[in-house]
């Protein structure tokens, strides 16, 4: 079975904090992609990183950074430096044979 | 370039009306997905096509119908509307090009189910 755990509910920083949001998964196939999906007040979903299951080399992308690793099933995501339009839900994802899991969100909270 | 649509953007029903949630892409992408949003749950995936002609159930498949007869369309139908569906449904599309998949979602509808 597939399952994604965003275990933080509720994150709350203030701005110029860096922050990382955690995402554990769980799947017995050896090929999978996770996600990383950010989901602002306005209602829209953002798509903002794809790793495959064979690639485990961290991402950075301006203040956005990921850590995947495959030993501890994890695929976090940290925001340094935050800013208040970072404040937003951000989900994280599992696709394995087309169908897509997700964990039930992180919202994160950026105070000025 | 339109994305992902979705028609409508709200609507009320009664208990037992149908309806039909319309989605449409203009990217050419093969997989096509619904997916309803409820609070504190993420989301999960109720049906999915790899192309037209071919769809599949996700996780919550009951009480929902899809079809794909093009490329471009995937219709959501409820067939008897229940007020556990009151949710945020969202549709998505994506393609794989040389494992680069992405997934590009619609705007959503909210349904509320009295």
């Amino acid at each position: 079975a597939q399952k994604v755990t965003q275990a933080q509910t509720e994150i709350s920083v203030v701005e110029k904090e860096d922050v990382t949001l955690d995402c554990v998964y769980e799947t017995r196939d050896t090929t999978y992609y996770l996600f990383w999906y950010k989901q602002p007040p306005s209602g829209e979903l953002v798509f903002l990183i794809r790793r495959n299951s064979f690639d485990e080399q961290n991402e950075i992308s301006g203040r956005y950074s990921w850590n995947f690793q495959k030993s501890t099933s994890s695929f976090n995501f940290t925001i340094t430096a935050s800013q208040v339009v970072d404040s937003a839900v951000y989900f994280c994802a599992l696709i394995n044979f087309n169908k897509f899991y997700f964990g039930s969100g992180t919202k994160l909270n950026v105070k000025p | 370039n339109a994305g992902v649509t979705q028609t409508p953007k709200f609507q009320v029903l009664k208990t037992g009306q149908s309806m039909t949630l319309q989605c449409a892409q203009d990217m050419n992408h093969e997989y096509m997905s619904w997916y309803r949003q409820d609070p504190g749950m993420g989301l999960r995936l109720i049906h999915y096509s790899v192309g037209a002609g071919i769809t599949d159930q996700g996780e919550v498949p009951n009480g929902y119908n899809v079809s794909r007869s093009t490329t471009e369309d995937f219709p959501l139908r409820l067939l008897s509307a229940a007020p556990s569906q009151t949710s945020v449904y969202f549709c998505a599309s994506s393609y794989s090009s040389g494992g680069r998949e992405t997934q590009y979602f619609g705007p959503g509808t909210r349904l509320l189910v009295l």
